[in-house]
């Protein structure tokens, strides 16, 4: 069982705008510390597409965002696109674990 | 450009051992910490260990504290991880990955390790 919580599904057609949630807790992501997203495609290796809560790599398009407030945080995708079919998720640090924790994932479907 | 290539994954009975390399190269090796992370088949990501940038510093997930242990030779560009005590249950595709602030910024293809008899 994660201690970061994603929904296991979301989806939308091309164009829409979809919203990953990823819930945590005190010791977590309401502790302060930085929430950051991947991006998985099929059989590759994950990508990261947001650090420090809302910050994109160079190449990631404006298209995702990512935003934080309290225990929680969200990936947001505008303007759907075939090509964002994959699985997403969410990473910060645990201080009651003393470890890095992931969410469990959430595969995104264009209809 | 960033490039991290990990090795030494195959096919382990229980109770074996086995050690992964990660070979890096692009940028300073030995000014950034790294991690593993692994993925079991169909399954999530898990947080695995990482070390910090002088070798000395380390911390591990609970499920491998005890049995693996991370390490890293900066005068050749490698991180490892050997891993004892294998199960069953660490099956899965091992990923080395760079660490900036926190976030995993550049992972390699991985690498599989099959635990079975």
């Amino acid at each position: 069982q994660s201690v970061l919580t994603q929904p296991p599904s979301v989806s939308g057609a091309p164009g829409q705008r979809v919203i990953i949630a990823c819930t945590g807790s005190s010791s977590n992501i309401g502790a302060g510390y930085d929430v950051h997203w991947y991006q998985q495609l099929p059989g590759t290796a994950p990508k990261l597409l947001i650090y420090g809560d809302v910050n994109r790599p160079s190449g990631v398009p404006d298209r995702f965002s990512g935003s934080k407030s309290g225990t929680s945080a969200s990936l947001a995708i505008t303007g759907l696109q075939a090509e964002d079919e994959a699985d997403y998720y969410c990473q910060s640090y645990d201080s009651g674990l003393s470890a890095y924790v992931f969410g469990s994932g959430t595969k995104v479907t264009v209809l | 450009q960033v490039h991290l290539v990990e090795s030494g994954g195959g096919v382990v009975q229980p109770g074996r051992s086995l050690r992964l390399s990660c070979a890096a190269s692009g940028f300073n090796f030995g000014t950034f910490g790294m991690h593993w992370v692994r993925q079991a088949p169909g399954k999530g990501l898990e947080w695995v260990a990482v070390i910090w940038y002088d070798g000395i510093n380390k911390d591990y997930a609970r499920s491998v504290k005890g049995r693996f242990i991370i390490s890293r030779d900066n005068s050749k560009n490698t991180l490892y991880l050997q891993m004892n005590s294998l199960r069953a249950e660490d099956t899965g595709v091992y990923y080395c990955a760079r660490d900036k602030e926190q976030a995993l910024d550049f992972w390699g293809q991985g690498t599989l390790v099959t635990v079975s008899s």
